[in-house]
């Protein structure tokens, strides 16, 4: 099965910082990954997928990277509404799926 | 507008079962597979089943094999988990997601139903 982490599990960032979270899979996924943003009482929402593919409707300042083992997150410039927790989800075993333990980001 | 609602979720013993609902709007929902994710109180994601657009394919997490059943009815738009022998680590709020075959990741989720195992 595969495997995946991601660090940290938790950062304290302010607005207008940038911000980058890792995701390591235990095997080559190539780019089957994508990144999820969680808030509190609500469903995840995706951001990214195929590695580096913005979704529709997602500001800019978010933007992925990586292929293989190694995936990072960044978010350009931190605003109030990002304040909430990242999963990243992988689907090179598709159709099973693994998520990462989750990021945690809240405000310093 | 795509729209996923669960229902079915509530509180039940341990060893009982339950069968949630998911009814999907707002696309053609006998062409996507579909999935099961759940949570547990203030936890991470985990998959827990897959079923393909056509019922021809369908998976488990091993957490959940041999207890839980996914189904579809795609006359009624709708996605169904049928969990039997509930444990207290079931206890999570579930959600049903739409599976992109474009991208093959979740782009649409429901809200979640949540459900509770205890006695």
């Amino acid at each position: 099965d595969i495997q995946m982490t991601q660090s940290p599990s938790s950062l304290s960032a302010s607005v207008g910082d940038r911000v980058t979270i890792t995701c390591r899979a235990s095997q080559g996924i190539r780019n089957d990954l994508g990144w999820y943003q969680q808030k509190p009482g609500k469903a995840p929402k995706r951001l990214i997928y195929a590695a580096s593919s913005l979704q529709s409707g997602v500001p800019s300042r978010f933007s992925g990277s990586g292929s293989g083992t190694e995936f990072t997150l960044t978010i350009s410039s931190l605003q109030p509404e990002d304040f909430a927790t990242y999963y990243c989800l992988q689907h090179n075993s598709y159709p099973r799926f693994t998520f990462g333990p989750g990021t945690k980001v809240d405000i310093k | 507008e795509v729209q996923l609602v669960e229902s079915g979720g509530g509180l039940v013993q341990p060893g009982g079962s339950l069968r949630l609902s998911c009814a999907a709007s707002g696309f053609t929902f006998s062409s996507y597979s579909m999935n099961w994710v759940r949570q547990a109180p203030g936890k991470g994601l985990e998959w827990v089943s897959y079923i393909s657009s056509s019922s021809r394919t369908i998976y488990y997490a091993d957490s959940v094999k041999g207890r839980f059943t996914i189904s579809r009815d795609n006359a009624k738009n709708s996605l169904y988990l049928q969990m039997n022998g509930l444990r207290a680590e079931d206890t999570a709020v579930y959600y049903c997601a739409r599976d992109e075959s474009s991208t093959w990741s979740f782009d649409y989720w429901g809200q979640g139903t949540l459900v509770t195992v205890s006695s």
